[in-house]
């Protein structure tokens, strides 16, 4: 079936530090979703992407659609302690036979020690 | 605002005891999901309920059994908890454009069968 690939699958952030992880497929989608998991809590949307190319920002946090449709980019700018928690990915293809989103298996973003 | 509302937050069964999580959402949406997450694994989907009185299977059905029991509310059945069934159970829902606006998450069923 149709799978994302997220990487990478942890990392370890320094309070200041920009953060970048992507998710890609070999399959085209034409809706990409980027949602935060804060710890004990459920996933929380960040960004919605559309348009292949589009570029979106939340705050210090810019997401991409790859031009491809294949793959999307999360950068997040100056981080800070409140960044820690997993990333996840979605897609999907709205309108076609897959309804459903199908999600990565998450970046799991750390304090460094 | 409450949302995707999961009940109970922490469950622990021995193995073959049977149980239900319950999810209700107050957000009129049209379809809801069961997910299972596992370290490593992201988010599975168990189950899922396209509109009121349908059901579908998801990637990982197989032990578990759902209801839609109305629009508001998509119950997650347990017949015989086994130990591979310990996760962290997550209810979602959307409205009209399936996902193309997001799901909304509920904060998770933190289950432990023993």
């Amino acid at each position: 079936g149709q799978q994302l690939n997220q990487s990478p699958q942890s990392m370890f952030i320094q309070e200041g530090e920009d953060v970048s992880m992507n998710c890609t497929s070999s399959s085209i989608f034409n809706t990409w979703l980027w949602y935060k998991q804060d710890p004990g809590e459920g996933p929380v949307l960040l960004i919605a992407l559309y348009k292949a190319g589009e570029l979106t920002s939340n705050g210090r946090l810019t997401a991409q659609f790859g031009i491809t449709r294949k793959d999307s980019f999360l950068n997040i700018s100056a981080s800070i302690p409140s960044d820690v928690g997993i990333y996840f990915c979605a897609a999907m293809n709205y309108g076609g036979s897959q309804g459903n989103l199908i999600f990565g298996k998450g970046t799991k973003l750390s304090v460094k020690p | 605002n409450a949302g995707v509302t999961q009940t109970p937050k922490f469950q622990v069964l021995k193995t073959g005891q049977s149980m239900t999580l319950q999810c209700a959402q107050d957000m009129n949406h049209n379809s809801m999901y069961w997910y299972r997450q596992d370290p490593g694994m992201g988010l599975r989907l168990i189950y899922y309920s396209a509109s009121e009185g349908t059901t579908d299977k998801g990637e990982v059905p197989n032990g578990y059994n759902v209801s839609r029991l109305n629009k508001r509310e998509f119950s997650l059945r347990l017949e015989s908890a086994a130990p591979s069934q310990t996760s962290v159970y997550f209810c979602a829902s959307t409205g009209q454009g399936g996902g193309l606006y997001g799901y909304t998450f509920g904060s998770g069923t933190r289950l432990t069968v023993v």
